[in-house]
C-alpha cells in the first residue's frame, strides 16, 4: 500500500525558514517523480515544485523560485522541501504527491495527508 | 502560464442527477488534462487523467472528455459521496496549474 507522510509544518515568522519532509513507502520511491502542492486555507490547489526520480531535474512555481528548494534522499525514501524567506502568502497545507507513472512528473495518483505551515508574527 | 477556468463555481444538484463540469484552458493543453476530487479535510483524489482515462478504482459514473482548450467531467448519476470540490489540472506546460475548482453541493 502506498503511503506518504508529511511532517515539519509549524508556525514561523515572516522571513523565517522551515524544512518539510515526506516519508514514502509501498512503492519503488526512486522510480517516481514527486511534487509538492499547497492549499491556502479555504482556497484552491497550487502546484509548488517537482523533482524527477533520480533528483537530477527540478521544477518550481514562479511564486517560490529562489526561495524554496526541493530535494530527495532515495536511500531514505524521503522527499524534502526547504523553504526560506517565508511570507504570509506561503501559509497553506503542503501536500506531497506521487507521479502516476515512472518517467512522468505531472499527474498525481497518491497524496499525503498534508502538513500545515503558518507564516505569521 | 496556462490559466484554467472552471465553471460553474458551484453546482447544486440532487442525488441521481447528472453533473457536468467544465474546464477551459487559456491555450491548448492537448489531452494533458487531469481531474481530481477533494472532500473537506482530505487530500485530493485522482479521478481522470489525460482527459478521458479513469484512474484505478474510480467508478464508471465518472467520465472525462475534451481536448485542446475545452474539457468536461461528467458524473452520470450523483451518489451521496460525490458531493465535493472538483479541480482540473494541466500538465502540458510548466508551471503545472490547477483550475479554481467547482463545488458540487446537495440541492
Amino acid at each position: 500500500e502506498v503511503q506518504l507522510l508529511e511532517s515539519g509544518g509549524d508556525l514561523v515568522q515572516p522571513g523565517g525558514s522551515l524544512r518539510l519532509s515526506c516519508s514514502a513507502s509501498g512503492f519503488s520511491f526512486s522510480n517516481y517523480a514527486m511534487s509538492w502542492v499547497r492549499q491556502a486555507p479555504g482556497k484552491g490547489l497550487e502546484w509548488v515544485s517537482a523533482i524527477s526520480g533520480g533528483g537530477g531535474s527540478t521544477y518550481y512555481a514562479d511564486s517560490v523560485k529562489g526561495r524554496f528548494t526541493i530535494s530527495r534522499d532515495n536511500s531514505k525514501n524521503t522527499l524534502y522541501l526547504q523553504m526560506n524567506s517565508l511570507r504570509a502568502e506561503d501559509t497553506a497545507v503542503y501536500y506531497c504527491a506521487k507521479a502516476l507513472t515512472p518517467g512522468t512528473t505531472t499527474t498525481f495518483d497518491y497524496w499525503g495527508q498534508g502538513t500545515l505551515v503558518t507564516v505569521s508574527s | 502560464e496556462i490559466v484554467l477556468t472552471q465553471s460553474p463555481a458551484t453546482l447544486s444538484l440532487s442525488p441521481g442527477e447528472r453533473a457536468t463540469l467544465s474546464c477551459r484552458a487559456s491555450q491548448s493543453v492537448s489531452s494533458y488534462l487531469t481531474w481530481y476530487q477533494q472532500k473537506p479535510g482530505q487530500a485530493p483524489r485522482l479521478l481522470i487523467y489525460d482527459a478521458s482515462n479513469r484512474a484505478s478504482d474510480i467508478p464508471g459514473r465518472f467520465s472525462g472528455g475534451g481536448s485542446g482548450t475545452d474539457f468536461t467531467l461528467t458524473i452520470s448519476s450523483l451518489e451521496p459521496e460525490d458531493f465535493a470540490v472538483y479541480y482540473c489540472q494541466q500538465r502540458s506546460n510548466w508551471p503545472l496549474t490547477f483550475g479554481g475548482g467547482t463545488k458540487v453541493e446537495i440541492k
